[in-house]
């Protein structure tokens, strides 16, 4: 049992450039979630999922896409990396059933954008 | 690791002393509260939750209060211990469901031997 397993860890882009951030879980959680974490100012919502096939949009959603085509996968795309996408990303899920909202998070993913 | 934040308030303990942390959340509609604590290089891990028609709850080492009138939270850790070092987080979701949970900025804690 993995948990929420994110890759890469580290990537460097520059603007402009595209990439897609990896976000697996292996608990059957239906509901999961990419946040960003910028210094000072805690982790921000930027899409989240409750379950294949259904998406939404969080806090700060522009810039990002995101799919659910499986219960274990959650990619975040960026179509087309800014400066101001330079950040730590956590992947995070939880069951739907919980009631509540105990998410179990990712070690996280460091992007840097030139 | 990751670093977390550079600009955090910290809160300084000795070892063994009891430790409280504040946060005051912005949403008076808020029913649902959890803290979170991250260590660093790591993604956070839960602590604590509490709902609103609760005003205490205790855990392992760990109680949190609940003042509604005063929209504020707070995590008390008692026997502070070197493994407690880390940033903590509050947060909130919104009433309506829990898909959205906001996050406060975070508090570092330091506990020295």
């Amino acid at each position: 049992n993995a948990g929420v397993t994110q890759t890469p860890k580290f990537q460097v882009l520059k603007t402009g450039q595209s990439m897609t951030l990896q976000c697996a879980q292996d608990m059957n959680h239906e509901y999961m979630s990419w946040y960003r974490q910028d210094p000072g100012m805690g982790l921000r919502l930027i899409h989240y999922s409750v379950g294949a096939g259904i998406t939404d949009q969080g806090e700060v959603p522009n810039g990002y896409n995101v799919s659910r085509s499986t219960t274990e996968d959650f990619p975040l795309r960026l179509l087309s990396a800014a400066p101001s996408q330079t950040s730590v990303y956590f992947c995070a899920s939880r069951t739907a059933s919980s009631g509540a909202n105990v998410l179990t998070f990712g070690a996280g993913s460091r992007l840097t954008v030139l | 690791g990751e670093s977390v934040g550079l600009h955090l308030p910290t809160l300084s303990v000795q070892e063994g002393d009891n430790s409280i942390i504040n946060c005051a959340y912005s949403n008076s509609a808020s029913d649902y509260f959890i803290w979170y604590k991250q260590e660093s290089g790591k993604g956070p891990q839960f602590i604590i939750d509490i709902r609103s028609n609760m005003d205490k709850r205790q855990g392992q080492r760990v109680t949190v209060l609940l003042n509604k009138t005063v929209k504020h939270l707070s995590l008390q850790i008692a026997a502070t211990q070197p493994g407690d070092s880390a940033v903590y987080f509050c947060a909130e979701t919104p009433g309506g469901g829990y898909n959205k949970l906001i996050f406060g900025a975070g508090t570092r804690l330091a506990v020295h031997p």
